[in-house]
C-alpha cells in the first residue's frame, strides 16, 4: 500500500530563514511520482513540483529546492531565505504506477508560518 | 494558460438535500477525478474517470455519490443525501492520458458546507 508521511505538523520560522518541509513516502513500486503542492490561504492547490522514481537529481527552482533520495524514502523540500508569502500549507503527493494514471495520495501536510 | 474550474465556489445546504458540484476540465484532457478535503485535514482521493467510466473509486465513494460527464465538457460530482460529515472542500482535477507524467491539474476547489 502507498503511503505518504509528513511528521511535521506545523513550522513557524522568521522570515529569510531557511526551511525544510520533510516528507517520507511507502510504496512498493519501483516506478511512481511524487509531487509538493502549496495551498494558500485562498485554498486552491497549487502544482510546484514533480519527481518520478528513476531522476533522483535535485532540482532548484529559485528559493526552492528538492532532496529525493531513495535510500531513505524521502522528498524533502527546502525553502531558502523565506518569506511571508510563503506561509501555507504544503502537501507531499505519492503516485503509483508506469501509466500514471493512479490517484494522487496525499500526506497530511505541513502548516507553514513565515513571521516578519 | 488553460485551467480547471468549479462552481459554485461556496455551496450551502441542508442535511438530507441533494447538491451537484460542477466542473470543466482543461478541454483536451482525458482523465477526471474528484477529491475531497476536510477541513484542516489532508487530500483525500473520491474517484477518477475515464472514457465515461469510473476507473477506480475509494472507500469513501459510497452509493451516495455519483460522477457524470453529461456534455463533454462538464463533469459532476452528486451528493444525493447530504451528511454533516460531507462538509468539505471538494476539488476537481484532471490530466493528459499521453505520456510519462503524471501532472494533475486541480480546479479552485467548491466548499460545501452541510447544516
Amino acid at each position: 500500500a502507498q503511503k505518504v508521511t509528513q511528521a511535521q505538523t506545523e513550522i513557524s520560522v522568521v522570515e529569510k530563514e531557511d526551511v525544510t518541509l520533510d516528507c517520507v513516502y511507502e510504496t512498493r513500486d519501483t516506478t511512481y511520482y511524487l509531487f509538493w503542492y502549496k495551498q494558500p490561504p485562498s485554498g486552491e492547490l497549487v502544482f510546484l513540483i514533480r519527481r518520478n522514481s528513476f531522476d533522483e537529481q535535485n532540482e532548484i527552482s529559485g528559493r526552492y529546492s528538492w532532496n529525493f533520495q531513495k535510500s531513505t524514502s524521502s522528498f524533502n523540500f527546502t525553502i531558502t531565505a523565506s518569506q511571508v508569502v510563503d506561509s501555507a500549507v504544503y502537501f507531499c503527493a505519492l503516485s503509483e504506477g508506469t501509466s500514471g494514471n493512479t490517484p494522487l495520495v496525499f500526506g497530511k501536510g505541513t502548516r507553514l508560518s513565515v513571521i516578519a | 494558460e488553460p485551467e480547471v474550474t468549479q462552481t459554485p465556489s461556496h455551496q450551502v445546504t441542508q442535511m438530507g438535500q441533494e447538491v451537484i458540484l460542477r466542473c470543466v476540465p482543461i478541454s483536451n484532457h482525458l482523465y477526471f477525478y474528484w477529491y475531497r478535503q476536510i477541513l484542516g485535514q489532508k487530500v483525500e482521493f473520491l474517484v477518477s474517470f475515464y472514457n465515461n467510466e469510473i476507473s477506480e473509486k475509494s472507500e469513501i465513494f459510497d452509493d451516495q455519490f455519483s460522477v457524470e460527464r453529461p456534455d463533454g465538457s462538464n463533469f459532476t460530482l452528486k451528493i444525493r443525501s447530504t451528511k454533516l460529515e460531507d462538509s468539505a472542500m471538494y476539488f476537481c482535477a484532471s490530466r493528459v492520458l499521453a505520456g510519462p507524467y503524471n501532472e494533475q491539474f486541480f480546479g479552485p476547489g467548491t466548499r460545501l458546507t452541510v447544516l
